[in-house]
């Protein structure tokens, strides 16, 4: 069982290129999540999805989208990329997001430049 | 205030010592509480995980959580270079309010 993967694993991108990170599970779980990591701001949550079929807004939304076409897959997509999205990005999946006990597990991370 | 502050470190100590990591909160609606532990270019582990006031030992790790005085802490026992790595305290308000609030972490060295 690898549990959650993702692609790439960094990449250097130039300002204005559109850009998907790739995130897929194995563990069948319903919640999935991007969050964005940066020095001295921590984790901050992108989207997140309660189940297939549904995604919602986290902190910093704005330059982002997901989708969530099926329960494994939770693509995050940057349109146009700008170089304050320069980040490391992790997806995060977990049983039930409205689940009081309910707890993450995280990918390994993407690290992305953009020049 | 913000919502969960955590002392960022780095907090560098010799093998052998005892860590005390700690978080503090504002929010009275946080009722479940976790610590993960983040290796160098790595994803975020679930480390120990705490719904009550009082504490839960794991192995050399024990967490400790003050609902009264909002305050956890995570405390390593005789602590090993393997120990080194960011740890983040997070902690859940649930239900239909549910939300899920990060530490930005702190680093912590154990030295050989």
């Amino acid at each position: 069982i690898a549990g959650i993967t993702q692609a790439p694993t960094s990449q250097i991108l130039a300002a204005g290129r559109r850009m998907t990170l790739r995130c897929t599970q194995d563990m069948r779980h319903n919640a999935m999540y991007w969050y964005r990591q940066d020095l001295g701001l921590g984790l901050r949550l992108i989207h997140y999805s309660n189940t297939a079929g549904t995604t919602g807004k986290g902190e910093v939304p704005d330059g982002y989208s997901v989708s969530r076409a099926n329960t494994d897959d939770f693509p995050l997509t940057l349109a146009s990329a700008v170089p304050s999205q320069t980040s490391v990005y992790f997806c995060a999946s977990s049983s039930d997001r409205l689940a009081g006990t309910d707890t993450q597990y995280f990918g390994p991370g993407t690290r992305l430049t953009v020049l | 205030q913000k919502e969960v502050e955590q002392d960022p470190g780095p907090l560098s100590v010799p093998e052998g010592a005892i860590v005390s990591l700690n978080c503090t909160y504002s929010n009275s609606a946080f009722q479940y509480f976790m610590w993960y532990r983040q290796y160098s270019r790595k994803g975020p582990e679930l480390l120990m995980y705490t719904y009550s006031s009082g504490n839960k030992e794991d192995g050399r790790f024990t967490a400790q959580v003050d609902k009264s005085s909002k305050y956890i802490s995570l405390f390593i026992r005789d602590s090993q270079p393997s120990d080194s790595a960011t740890y983040l305290c997070a902690m859940i308000s649930g239900g239909s309010n549910y939300k899920l609030t990060f530490g930005k972490g702190t680093l912590l060295t154990v030295n050989p």
